[in-house]
């Protein structure tokens, strides 16, 4: 139990472009699902927490209108990372919460992003 | 706050010995942590939690000791595999909605 997925796992785009990642919970529903960047070699930094049917709220120094974040149903929540840039190459991973345990963080396999 | 490392501690042990991995949590008022463990390009993988009304729990391999005194949190493994060898991060979380406060993480090499 508690599976959370993402897609794509990687992917490629140009400089200017946007792109959208899926997290998904697969066999519990997901009241809350979290997503973080992680550099190489560092730590995992929250972005921002989004709760299903309401706004993400975002943590300081992370720009809203930039890791645009959607959570319309329990078990789907999407981080589009618009008119992307180099500097937002990183790997991104989503968790969620919910099912049994609504303190666990479930994580995602994480969706490593190249700008070029 | 969250822990932006700019490297990550390493622990290197050899195959069949017990590994020791050791992470200092910054809220006194946290009431649950987990351990978590990152094999390279993957996601994080639960391991272990245990509540702050709690001293000691163990896993299968693992056992997790918490000190709230000092604000020490450890993960045991016992007889640690090449199959171990992964970055372990430690989280706390209390509050504030919920959110996972992260350590800077331990990266632990298993030699054969």
């Amino acid at each position: 139990g508690a599976v959370v997925s993402q897609h794509p796992s990687w992917v490629i785009c140009k400089s200017g472009t946007s792109v959208k990642i899926e997290c998904r919970s697969l066999d519990f529903q997901a009241t809350t699902m979290f997503w973080y960047r992680q550099f190489p070699k560092q730590s995992l930094m929250l972005m921002a927490t989004s709760n299903e049917g309401s706004k993400a709220t975002y943590e300081q120094g992370v720009e809203k209108d930039k890791f645009l974040i959607n959570h319309a149903s329990l078990t789907l929540s999407t981080l589009t990372v618009t008119s992307a840039h180099p500097e937002d190459s990183s790997f991104y991973i989503c968790s969620a919460r919910g099912g049994e345990s609504q303190e666990t963080q479930y994580f995602g396999p994480g969706t490593r992003l190249l700008v070029l | 706050g969250e822990s932006v490392g700019l490297h990550l501690p390493t622990l290197s042990v050899q195959e069949g010995d017990n590994s020791i991995i050791n992470c200092a949590y910054s809220n006194s008022a946290s009431d649950y942590f987990i351990w978590y463990k990152q094999e390279s390009g993957k996601g994080p993988q639960f391991i272990i939690d245990i509540r702050s009304n709690m001293d000691k729990r163990q896993g299968q391999r693992v056992t997790v000791l918490l000190n709230k005194t000092v604000k020490h949190l450890s993960l045991q493994i016992a007889a640690t595999q090449p199959g171990d060898s992964a970055v372990y991060f430690c989280a706390e979380t209390g509050g504030q909605g919920g959110k996972l406060i992260f350590g800077q993480g331990t990266e632990l090499s298993v030699k054969p």
